[in-house]
């Protein structure tokens, strides 16, 4: 089966510029999750989605960065205005339904200059 | 809160030898634990979890909820088995939460 896509796979953007990441979760899967992962650091959960639908997004910094998965299929997460901080690789992973198994993306790079 | 720790962030053996990565979790409820691997310049992927209990590529993991450890063992390494290692709890509420990560390197 074709797995998670996500794009672009790198970005450098400047502080206080805007950046969006774009996901394509595997076919039918109903959870969605957004993690950032700090060089150095394991992944940090942004947000996860029952299918449209928010489950946890209780450390998604909500003043800069939002996310939406419309129609419970495709998702995209937006930072603005960026922070140097929020230099990191955020990864997109979606499961059958929550509890199991999570597939992951390659990841995208974000560096803020 | 729950959390995972993985004491070691580097973990240098020779092939052949054993090898047991550390994972520690606190959480209150009924935890799931799984163990992630990241081999180089390829995405996380599923190891193994506790659920299962089943060995994947000579690998295994035993639930400890009386020490609330879920350590990774081998045997005996293979150079393949250079990665990135990540415990991950799962909780009641669907957060699947990851540990810093162990970088393992085994050495020919």
């Amino acid at each position: 089966e074709a797995g998670v896509a996500q794009s672009p796979r790198y970005k450098i953007i400047e502080k206080r510029q805007s950046v969006a990441f774009w996901c394509n979760p595997i076919s039918g899967h109903a959870t969605l999750y957004w993690y950032q992962q700090i060089l150095g650091q394991g992944p940090k959960l942004l947000i996860q989605f029952q299918n449209n639908g928010v489950v946890d997004d209780s450390q998604l910094p909500k003043d800069r960065f939002s996310a939406e998965r419309l129609k419970g299929v495709d998702s995209t997460l937006k930072i603005q205005p960026a922070k140097l901080e929020d230099s990191a690789v955020y990864l997109c992973a979606s499961s059958s339904y929550a509890g199991t198994e999570a597939f992951f993306g390659q990841g995208t790079r974000l560096t803020v200059v | 809160a729950q959390r995972v720790t993985q004491p070691e962030k580097l973990l240098s053996v020779f092939k052949g030898a054993p090898v047991e990565l550390k994972c520690n979790y606190s959480y209150s409820g009924s935890p799931e634990l799984f163990w992630y691997v990241q081999y180089s310049r390829q995405r996380l992927q599923l190891l193994l979890r506790h659920i299962s209990r089943e060995s994947i590529k000579g690998f295994t993991a035993d639930l400890n909820k009386g020490e609330t450890s879920f350590h990774l063992k081998k045997p005996f390494a293979q150079e393949e088995d250079s990665a990135m290692y990540y415990c991950a709890l799962l909780t009641s509420g669907s957060r699947l939460t990851f540990g810093e990560g162990t970088q393992l390197t085994v050495n020919p």
